[in-house]
């Protein structure tokens, strides 16, 4: 079974902090995706990475950044947390391939003070 | 433009069958995902259909018409464990990683 793990389920920060958000695959996944998810909207692409120091913004990278210096680990950072990136982030996995699925990490619910 | 319309909430009864729709309009199709999503926990694959027709797995089958840009996702013997919010998701021609998520329907199983 595919695993993928974020570092923290729940996180509290300030505003103006950087936060680091954590994703570990151990499927040797060439892609790798996070997202924000938010009550009544779907799943929005913050960025996603097809391989190792390669990475491609989605439609809302503003604010964030992403670093992918290993093929099992994608980090998000905050280079300074707002109030308005209060959400729940997911991380996700996938092979190559149009019909392969993407595997998702259980989420972090990050909340910005 | 690209969207995918899903009902918000649906309520069914533990026993009987529902049906989830899902409307897309993108500018290329390459195929159309379900996933499964428990609160407070990750999305699960269920299906992915590319071809018209229906795909049954158990008691799960998804159902598209490319010409028509629409999915369906049936769930039949529902069981309690089925709620859940089930997710939409389109992925595009002109990209092979980035998908487009509709906001997902809410599924509540009654006694």
């Amino acid at each position: 079974d595919v695993k993928v793990t974020q570092s923290s389920r729940y996180l509290v920060k300030r505003t103006g902090e950087k936060v680091f958000l954590e994703c570990v695959q151990d499927m040797d996944h060439e892609n790798m995706f996070w997202y924000r998810q938010d009550p009544g909207l779907g799943l929005r692409l913050i960025y996603f990475s097809y391989d190792v120091k390669m990475k491609e913004k989605g439609d809302i990278p503003e604010g964030y950044s992403v670093s992918r210096e290993k093929k099992e680990r994608f980090s998000l950072i905050l280079e300074s947390a707002s109030t308005n990136q209060t959400s729940m982030y997911l991380c996700a996995s996938s092979l190559t391939g149009v019909s392969q699925p993407q595997h998702f990490g259980d989420g972090t619910r990050l909340s910005i003070l | 433009g690209q969207n995918i319309d899903q009902p918000t909430e649906m309520t069914a009864t533990e026993g009987a069958i529902v049906q989830i729709n899902c409307t897309y309009q993108t500018s290329g199709f390459n195929g159309l995902f379900w996933y499964q999503q428990h609160a407070g926990e990750a999305p699960t694959f269920l299906s992915y259909n590319v071809l018209d027709g229906l795909e049954e797995k158990g008691r799960f089958s998804s159902f598209l018409s490319r010409s028509k840009g629409y999915s369906y996702l049936l769930l039949k013997e529902l069981q309690m464990k089925d709620s859940a919010s089930y997710l939409c998701a389109v992925k595009r021609r002109d990209s092979n990683y980035q998908l487009i998520w509709g906001a997902g329907t809410k599924l509540i199983i009654k006694p």
